[in-house]
């Protein structure tokens, strides 16, 4: 176990819906970041956050969004949902700036798999 | 951008022998981080080893050593004495140490590993 935790499970929706995806990093992280992995490939980096601000961001329609709150808990937004959506999400979190070598590695939450019908 | 391409979609080994799964990378960066991730059926992404460009010396965990060749940007995970708790897909994953993608994970497409009795 990682400490990362989402929520989540699991979620069914249908196309033009919006969804809330949450995750709570780990105890002493201030990083999170957010990937979409569908069905047999590896995971695509959609966004990360860093202290509240986003840090970065992969090649996703600005209908993903997300959120980092002060305890470094994080959302992802998904507005007006397609069905190539459907996918596991996974959020990681890691110790940015933390002046450690393992300060950049990402550990991973369990995942949400969303269904969009 | 960066690339990491995983050459075996599968593979499978007895218990108690000795299996390599295949990374290469494709980048302009000197400086950067490898990554191997495991991810059993339970979904839930867990590294297994980590490797920093700038070290020579292969990184080794317990049983999982890697054969890290930056001039031939390989970077191969070798799992001895296999155990059926190793089965799981595997993914390789890039990056950067810098730079605007700095934060920002590069996985392969992975290689499914079943470890049989």
């Amino acid at each position: 176990e990682t400490g990362v935790t989402q929520s989540p499970t699991h979620l069914i929706k249908t196309r033009g819906q919006q969804v809330t995806l949450r995750c709570s990093s780990q105890s002493g992280h201030n990083t999170v970041s957010w990937y979409q992995q569908a069905l047999g490939q590896g995971p695509q980096f959609i966004f990360q956050y860093y202290r509240e601000e986003e840090n970065g961001r992969g090649n996703f329609p600005p209908r993903f969004s997300g959120l980092q709150f002060p305890n470094y808990s994080s959302e992802l937004n998904v507005n007006a949902l397609e069905l190539d959506d459907s996918a596991l999400y996974l959020c990681a979190s890691s110790l940015e700036g933390g002046g450690t070598p393992q300060g950049e590695t990402q550990y991973f939450g369990p995942g949400t798999r969303l269904l969009v019908l | 951008a960066q690339t990491v391409t995983q050459s075996q979609p599968e593979m499978s080994v007895q218990e108690a022998e000795t299996v390599t799964l295949s990374c290469t990378y494709d980048t302009s960066e000197s400086n950067y981080y490898l990554f191997w991730y495991k991810q059993p059926p339970s979904r839930q992404m867990i590294l297994v080893i980590r490797q920093e460009a700038y070290k020579q010396q292969n990184a080794t965990e317990n049983r999982f050593s890697v054969n890290f060749q930056k001039a031939a940007k390989s970077f191969s995970l070798k799992i001895s004495d296999s155990q059926l708790g190793d089965t799981a897909m595997y993914f390789c994953a890039f990056m950067n140490a810098g730079g605007t993608s700095y934060g920002k994970l590069t996985f392969g497409q992975g290689t499914i590993l079943t470890v049989h009795p």
